[in-house]
């Protein structure tokens, strides 16, 4: 069966550190992966999403990035954490196949706080 | 542009009592329309989708919901709401999901 899995689960850094969070996706191949960000706990905002290896888009101009090593690993980061980066990030991911049709799959989610 | 709009921040319903949570959209072209539920500090979780066809889809934990395309619509109902349906609850459409704002269910025993 195809899961998700995010890690950490929850994050407390202080502003101007780097950020790494990693989500990795099981059973299932050549998916595609999003990175979202939830804010006081409402709407989804989505911050980069990739089709493949390396191939990444960036759907909001900001300091985060995001990287694709391997086709089911899908890492965010950043060089110096803003207070306005706190929330709740989460991955996830479809089939890849049918373009738009397909629903996605969620992780559990990381609540990053940053002071 | 494709969008989502949720009119209702919060639902309120008896336990028991049906419930309807609506969501409206624009798009061009055919829309493809899902619903997801979230409960707290969790991921979301998928419930139904429309594609094609039949205008009530039927999903998840006795969860369905009827497009409307004259009325843009694609409203999530369930005939006897349930305290645990309390939760986050987000429509959607399609390519890279637009998600509306959300819609808190709150169910009273």
């Amino acid at each position: 069966s195809q899961t998700i899995h995010q890690w950490p689960a929850t994050l407390v850094q202080p502003v101007g550190s780097p950020l790494s969070l990693e989500c990795t996706v099981e059973g299932t191949s050549n998916p595609n992966l999003y990175w979202y960000r939830q804010a006081a706990g409402r709407g989804l905002q989505l911050l980069f999403y990739s089709v493949g290896i390396g191939q990444i888009s960036s759907e909001v101009p900001q300091n985060l990035s995001a990287s694709r090593p391997q086709d089911r690993q899908f890492i965010l980061s950043s060089k110096k954490l803003l207070l306005s980066d706190s929330g709740f990030y989460l991955c996830a991911f479809d089939r890849g196949t049918s373009g738009v049709s397909n629903e996605q799959f969620f992780g559990p989610g990381t609540r990053l706080t940053v002071l | 542009a494709q969008s989502v709009a949720q009119p209702e921040d919060q639902v309120n319903v008896a336990e028991g009592n049906p419930l309807t949570v609506k969501c409206t959209y624009s798009v061009s072209g055919n829309p493809y329309l899902f619903w997801y539920v979230q409960y707290p500090n969790r991921g979301l979780q998928f419930l139904l989708k429309y594609i094609t066809g039949d205008n009530l889809v039927k999903g998840s934990y006795g969860f369905e919901a009827e497009f409307n395309k004259s009325q843009t619509s694609f409203h999530l109902k369930k005939p006897s709401a349930l305290v645990s349906d309390s939760a986050l609850y987000f429509c959607a459409v399609s390519g890279k999901l637009i998600f509306g704002q959300g819609t808190t269910l709150q169910v009273k025993p």
